[in-house]
């Protein structure tokens, strides 16, 4: 298996412009996360999906942020407008719903200027 | 919510032995999770208890006590390549379905010659 891949490694954009990140899990894998890294704040969840539907989104900062899973092998991670706060490593993790392990993809770089 | 914490930093000497410490304060918890995080890469799983007492995994062992929100990763022989961060994680059942995993900050381990 490939592992989790995520596109694309590094974004860079202005200020007010839309940004999609797009994430494949793992192939059976059912459950899907999006993470958000920096260093002030670490690894922080925005949004859980479980066989598809969307579990737990307390994480997404706000309505600037959506995220959407429309089948089992794809998910993306929208936000417009973006701002430079928003500047971050975005990780997609998978694993199956009863694991003990996430298995994350490479992440996505975003720096927004 | 959960409350994690873990030291910021620690440095060790190469070939000897050094323990992570991390606390946890939380609500539905259904395991305590290590990760090795190396800079500019993502996190890979290293760990996981859900039971207390300790899991040992060749030179890595993780030990943990439920009744006071305490765990730690012992790294043994530490080599060069363990300089890295090494991330906390507690996973909490969801009124929802499913589970999702809450991370510390992370400690990082600086291992020197």
């Amino acid at each position: 298996d490939a592992g989790v891949i995520q596109s694309p490694r590094h974004e860079v954009t202005e200020m007010g412009q839309e940004v999609t990140l797009r994430c494949k899990p793992i192939s059976g894998h059912n459950s899907l996360f999006w993470y958000r890294q920096t260093m002030m704040r670490g690894l922080e969840l925005l949004i859980y999906f479980n066989n598809n539907v969307p579990i737990d989104d307390s994480g997404m900062p706000e309505d600037r942020f959506s995220a959407k899973m429309p089948n089992a092998s794809f998910s993306t991670l929208k936000i417009q407008p973006s701002e430079p706060r928003d500047s971050a490593v975005y990780f997609c993790a998978s694993s199956l719903t009863d694991s003990g392990s996430y298995t994350f993809g490479s992440g996505t770089r975003l720096t927004v200027v | 919510g959960q409350n994690i914490d873990q030291p910021t930093e620690m440095t060790a000497t190469e070939g000897a032995i050094v323990q992570i410490n991390c606390t946890y304060q939380t609500s539905g918890f259904n395991g305590l999770f290590w990760y090795q995080q190396h800079a500019g890469e993502a996190p890979t799983f290293l760990s996981y208890n859900v039971l207390d007492g300790l899991e040992e995994k060749g030179r890595f062992s993780s030990f943990l006590s439920r009744s006071k929100g305490y765990s730690y990763l012992l790294l043994k022989e530490l080599q060069m390549k363990d300089s890295a961060s090494y991330l906390c994680a507690v996973r909490d059942v969801l009124t929802g379905g499913g589970n999702k995993l809450t991370f510390g900050t992370g400690t990082q381990l600086k291992v020197e010659l």
